[in-house]
C-alpha cells in the first residue's frame, strides 16, 4: 500500500523567510510524485511532477526536489500570497491496464505573515 | 487553458436522498477520477474510469456509489442513499492517459461541497 507523510502539518513564516516542506513516501514502484497547492474550499492546483531521484523543478519561488524516499518543496522568500496548503501525492506502478490514481498526504498548511 | 469543471459547487441534501455530482473533464483526456476530502482530512481516491468502465475503486466506493459517462463530455458520480458521513468535498480529475512509463498529471476540478443533513 502506497503511503505519503508530510511534515510539518503547519508552518508559519515571516514574509521573506525561506523554508522547506517535507514529503516522505513509500510506494511499490514510483511512476511520479506530484505537488499541488490547495486554497481553502478549492480543488488541488497542479505545481510539479517529479519522476526520478535527483530530479528538480522550479516555478517562481518554489523548487521541488526528489530522492528515493522523500521530496522537498523549498520556498524562497515567500510572500503572503503563497499562503495555502501544499499537498504531496504519489502514483505507483501498476500492472495491466492500471488506473494511475494518486495517494495523497495530509498536506502542510503554510501561512506567510507580512 | 482547458480546465475541469464541476457542478453544483455546493449541494445540500437530506439523509437517504440520492445525489448526482457532475463533472466535465478536459476534452482530450481519457482517464477520469473521483476523489473526496472530508473536512480537515486528506484527499482520498474513490474510483477511476477508462474506456466506459471502472478500472479501479477503493473500499469507500461501495454499492451506494456509481459512476457514468452519459455522453461525450459529462462524467457523473451518483450516491443512491446519502449518509451523514458522505458529507465532504468531491473532486473530479482527469488525465490524458499514461505516457511511456511516465505518469501523466491529474488536473482537478474546483469540487462540489456535499452537505448531508
Amino acid at each position: 500500500e502506497d503511503q505519503v507523510t508530510q511534515s510539518p502539518e503547519a508552518l508559519r513564516l515571516q514574509e521573506g523567510e525561506s523554508s522547506s516542506l517535507n514529503c516522505s513516501y513509500t510506494v511499490s514502484g514510483l511512476r511520479g510524485l506530484f505537488w499541488y497547492r490547495q486554497d481553502p474550499g478549492k480543488g488541488p492546483e497542479f505545481l510539479f511532477t517529479l519522476y526520478s531521484a535527483g530530479e528538480e523543478k522550479e516555478k517562481e519561488r518554489l523548487k521541488a526536489t526528489l530522492t528515493k524516499k522523500e521530496s522537498f518543496l523549498h520556498i524562497t522568500a515567500p510572500k503572503p500570497e503563497d499562503s495555502a496548503t501544499y499537498l504531496c501525492a504519489v502514483q505507483g506502478t501498476y500492472s495491466g491496464a492500471g488506473s494511475y490514481q494518486l495517494t495523497f498526504g495530509k498536506g502542510t498548511k503554510l501561512s506567510v505573515i507580512p | 487553458e482547458p480546465e475541469v469543471t464541476q457542478t453544483p459547487s455546493h449541494q445540500v441534501t437530506q439523509m437517504g436522498q440520492e445525489v448526482i455530482l457532475r463533472c466535465v473533464p478536459i476534452s482530450n483526456h481519457l482517464y477520469f477520477y473521483w476523489y473526496r476530502q472530508i473536512l480537515g482530512q486528506k484527499v482520498e481516491f474513490l474510483v477511476s474510469f477508462y474506456n466506459n468502465e471502472i478500472s479501479e475503486k477503493s473500499e469507500i466506493f461501495d454499492d451506494q456509489f456509481s459512476v457514468e459517462r452519459p455522453d461525450g463530455s459529462n462524467f457523473t458520480l451518483k450516491i443512491r442513499s446519502t449518509k451523514l458521513e458522505d458529507s465532504a468535498m468531491y473532486f473530479c480529475a482527469s488525465i490524458v492517459g499514461p505516457g511511456l512509463g511516465l505518469a501523466d498529471t491529474q488536473y482537478f476540478g474546483p469540487g462540489t461541497r456535499l452537505t448531508v443533513l
